[in-house]
């Protein structure tokens, strides 16, 4: 079964620095999505990408937040200058048109 | 706006009863997603259902949709052990973004 791949499972990094987190979406899916969850918290979205640019972006996804696909496969969340309540798992999702997402393991990012 | 919110945010029962969680929305919506997620882990697709479908099975699942309550609910039926896991629904908005209500944290005693 079609998989959608994260890197790295687990990020441990200083308040300030920059962290990128990546995904490997399914092939031939047309949308993707960033997802955060602050522990014990609901499931929120980030920013959606169609059509190699952002479709829509929650008020979340500030200034210190942005997204690529530099290579047309790997999709990136880069976050610039991390802060202490960034701490959470980010989920990449992917989907094709009108269908389920399928989500990614997810990458948790704890930043001291 | 808050979009899908389920209720009961939390439900305990015995192994061999049913499930019931229910959501509300308060947009127009493409479709209705329903996942589960284990704790700490990634969100596992369970059942989508069209705002032109009433009911949907698969398995041991029911998934109901009302878009004039603009409501949903997802029934497990003979509910197992494995089962406990978190319960979100997700909205499938006319732009293509899905957004999820609070969760369902389901614990099935055995």
């Amino acid at each position: 079964e079609p998989e959608v791949t994260q890197t790295p499972s687990h990020q441990v990094t200083q308040m300030g620095q920059e962290v990128i987190l990546r995904c490997v979406p399914i092939s031939n899916h047309l949308y993707f999505y960033w997802y955060r969850q602050i522990l014990g918290q609901k499931v929120e979205f980030l920013v959606s990408f169609y059509n190699n640019e952002i479709s829509e972006k929650s008020e979340i996804f500030d200034d210190q937040f942005s997204v690529e696909r530099p290579d047309g496969s790997n999709f990136t969340l880069k976050i610039r200058s991390t802060k202490l309540e960034d701490s959470a798992m980010y989920f990449c999702a992917t989907r094709g048109m009108n269908t389920e997402a399928f989500f990614g393991q997810g990458t948790r990012l704890t930043v001291v | 706006s808050q979009q899908g919110e389920e209720d009961p945010q939390a439900l305990s029962i015995q192994e061999g009863e049913n499930a019931t969680m229910n959501c509300s929305y308060k947009t127009s919506i493409n479709n209705l997603q329903w996942y589960r997620q284990n704790s700490g882990r990634g969100l596992v697709h369970l059942i989508l259902i069209r705002s032109n479908e009433r009911e949907k099975h698969s398995g041991r699942l029911r998934v109901t949709l009302d878009t004039s309550k603009k409501s949903s609910s997802l029934l497990i039926t003979a509910s197992r052990a494995a089962d406990t896991a978190s319960y979100f629904c997700a909205t499938d908005e006319k732009t293509g973004k899905l957004i999820f209500g609070q969760g369902t944290t389901l614990q099935v005693k055995p």
